[in-house]
């Protein structure tokens, strides 16, 4: 089946250090991939998204890049902010078998003045 | 305009009631999806409503658990005789459609305790 991999949290760090987080998938298609981002008492909103390989979204100085040939979408931002602090889900969706995202499991990072 | 909304925002029940949870979609959207988050088992999909067509219920956990979608527009999640494995936050959320590109807009989520 569908699923998605993202690295174990929490992530701590400095504030406008350089952020990755990965997140990989295994998928029988070509998934549109998502990331989603909670903060902190607050519900789940669309942070960036691609749709075929090769793209990058982009939003608020997060970017991913789509790549099939090492099936990843990994979150990167050059300078964090305290403001950053938050859960990130990495997700994808198919059109092919359940309609419905998949989710990873979550990411919490931490982001210290 | 108006996002997703969910009621109630907070719902404390004792084991073995039944409960009703509420969700309003974005205007226009005609799939509403609902999701459940909770520590052990992260985000799991519930049902899923398009339109007119029947539901895809593959992902409740049991049958205590239905839901409705009346007029294409609101839905209604029930719980009946709950467990204390019940307790988690309850996502609901639409899109224009079902597309794999659509983006899914997110309501805050219902937490639900069950004591």
């Amino acid at each position: 089946g569908n699923s998605v991999t993202q690295m174990e949290g929490p992530v701590t760090l400095s504030e406008e250090a350089f952020l990755t987080i990965n997140c990989t998938y295994t998928a029988t298609g070509y998934p549109s991939l998502f990331w989603y981002v909670q903060y902190p008492g607050e519900g789940l909103q669309l942070l960036l998204k691609a749709t075929k390989a090769d793209d990058k979204g982009s939003n608020k100085g997060f970017e991913a890049t789509y790549r099939k040939e090492t099936t990843s979408f990994h979150l990167e931002k050059g300078s964090v902010q305290v403001s950053d602090s938050a859960v990130y889900f990495c997700a994808l969706s198919l059109d092919t078998g359940r309609r419905a995202l998949t989710f990873g499991s979550g990411t919490r990072l931490q982001v210290q003045p | 305009g108006a996002g997703v909304s969910q009621s109630p925002s907070n719902k404390v029940t004792e084991k073995g009631k039944d409960v009703e949870l509420r969700c309003d979609p974005i205007s226009g959207h005609t799939a509403l999806y609902w999701y459940r988050q909770s520590l052990g088992q992260g985000l799991e999909f519930l049902i899923y409503f398009q339109g007119n067509s029947a539901p895809d219920k593959s992902g409740l956990p049991s049958d205590r658990f239905s839901a409705e979608r009346t007029g294409g527009s609101v839905s209604t999640l029930t719980i009946q005789r709950t467990q204390q494995e019940d307790s988690a936050v309850y996502l609901c959320a639409s899109s224009l459609a079902w597309r794999q590109t659509d983006t899914q807009y997110f309501g805050p989520g219902t937490r639900l305790t069950v004591l």
